[in-house]
């Protein structure tokens, strides 16, 4: 079955890096998106591809199998839900379950 | 605003009944997307379209869920004699893409349709 990990809860400090892993059983998948949700508000997209890249504070690294997204100097306010996906051939999206950020001040 | 809308964005309905969500894709976009959410889960794919044509469907779609889009702009995903398991978050998505199978667009997500059945 095609699924995505990734870890539930991540916490951290202001100011640290903060790193999700995230591992994939889809079948000929050769891209990963990471996106950002805040309650009540629409998933944003951070960065994605299949190669390591950066947007701003958001680094992505990529292996065959796995991806991690790493924030840093993560504030308070990155607090949130970070959703990492895989897209094989065709157009749809396999998410993971979810990796809830906490930052303690 | 031009991002993706999607309306209502809360329906509360008793089983049995039927209801039936709205996205607005942004403008320009040719690719179309259902998902479903469930409480602690990610977004699970339903459907898909490019224009008009409803190119991909997930099992996940059974025979109460239908998706159109008409004249290949916005969206509408209606269910039929709703059933508690139907409760969910429904979200749209949208994409330019110009390529094949192996595109690399990007998904813009609208803010959801929370459905709840009692």
């Amino acid at each position: 079955k095609d699924q995505v990990f990734q870890p539930s809860t991540v916490a951290s400090s202001e100011g640290a890096v903060v790193e999700i892993f995230c591992n994939h059983s889809v079948s000929n998948a050769y891209n990963f998106f990471w996106y950002l949700h805040f309650p009540g508000c629409a998933p944003r997209l951070l960065v994605k591809g299949s190669k390591p890249s950066q947007q701003g504070r958001y680094n992505m690294t990529y292996e065959r199998f796995s991806s991690s997204l790493l924030i840093l100097q993560v504030r308070e306010a990155d607090a949130a839900v970070y959703y990492c996906a895989c897209k094989a051939a065709g157009n749809k999206l396999t998410f993971g379950g979810g990796t809830r950020v906490l930052v303690k001040p | 605003d031009t991002g993706v809308s999607q309306d209502p964005r809360h329906k509360i309905t008793k089983r049995g009944q039927n209801v039936t969500f709205r996205c607005d894709p942004i403008s320009e976009h040719n690719r179309l997307y259902w998902y479903r959410q469930t409480l602690g889960q990610g977004p699970e794919f339903l459907t898909y379209f490019q224009n008009e044509a409803q190119l991909e469907k997930s099992r996940l779609l059974s025979d109460r869920f239908s998706a159109e889009r008409p004249k290949g702009s916005f969206s509408t995903l209606e269910i039929q004699r709703t059933e508690q398991g139907d409760s969910a978050m429904y979200l749209c998505a949208s994409s330019l893409g110009s390529g094949g199978r192996e595109s690399t667009d990007t998904q813009y997500f609208g803010p959801g349709t929370r459905l709840t059945v009692l």
